[in-house]
């Protein structure tokens, strides 16, 4: 138990569906995350939000679409996914403000887009 | 941008001690990460270097050469349940929270 928690777990959705995942830290943590994992790929960052104000967007389709509303919570919206959307989407969440910060993560929602 | 290697797989014996080597190519460095990953699991936190040299940590230890960009997790008297994927991340210059993964080193420790 990391503190960190995403609901659903697993999701099965169609490519005209609208989805959300949602996340939750409960460790008073500024900065939140949401990373994509593949199979046989790196973890790979999409989101940060700081503050609640989003600071990076790692090229991501405009199809994923994340919103912060206050430090604590993280959704990441879906709309007209693909197949190869399908992955594990992580969440994380770290203090923000630290050098030797660590990010600790959710248990993950795994996707399956069909 | 960030490239980081590591093996993609590794097998060791129980109670032997293995060595995860990861190496990277960074247009900075503010710092490199192990983490763990149980099957179906989210990673969780080994361990941090910034400085080079070596951090122990129970059976755990991992060293930094910045001058070589080389890191490496030992794992000692390996335990049937360090079956998992290793994870080697670094943060670059850019913030403290943008941080680069390695595809991971997957581990299986047999009897």
């Amino acid at each position: 138990e990391t503190g960190v928690t995403q609901t659903p777990r697993h999701l099965v959705m169609g490519m005209t569906n609208k989805k959300s995942l949602k996340c939750e830290q409960h460790l008073g943590h500024n900065a939140m995350y949401w990373y994509k994992q593949s199979a046989k790929k790196p973890l790979e960052l999409m989101f940060v939000y700081n503050f609640k104000e989003q600071t990076e967007n790692n090229s991501v389709p405009s199809r994923f679409s994340p919103e912060c509303p206050n430090s604590s919570h993280l959704f990441l919206h879906l709309h007209t996914l693909q197949p190869e959307d399908s992955a594990l989407y992580l969440c994380a969440s770290s203090q923000g403000d630290l050098p030797g910060e660590t990010q600790y993560f959710g248990p993950g929602t795994r996707l399956l887009v069909l | 941008g960030q490239n980081i290697d590591q093996p993609t797989e590794m097998t060791a014996t129980e109670g032997a001690i293995v060595q995860i080597n990861c190496t990277y190519q960074t247009s900075g460095f503010n710092g490199l990460f192990w983490y763990q990953q149980h099957a179906g699991e989210a990673p969780t936190f080994l361990s941090y270097n910034v400085l080079d040299g070596l951090e122990e940590k129970g059976r755990f230890s991992s060293f930094l050469s910045r001058s070589k960009g080389y890191s490496y997790l030992l794992l000692k008297e390996l335990q049937m349940k360090d079956s998992a994927s290793y994870l080697c991340a670094v943060r670059d210059s850019g913030g403290y929270q943008k941080v680069t993964f390695g595809t991971g080193t997957k581990l299986q420790v047999i009897p």
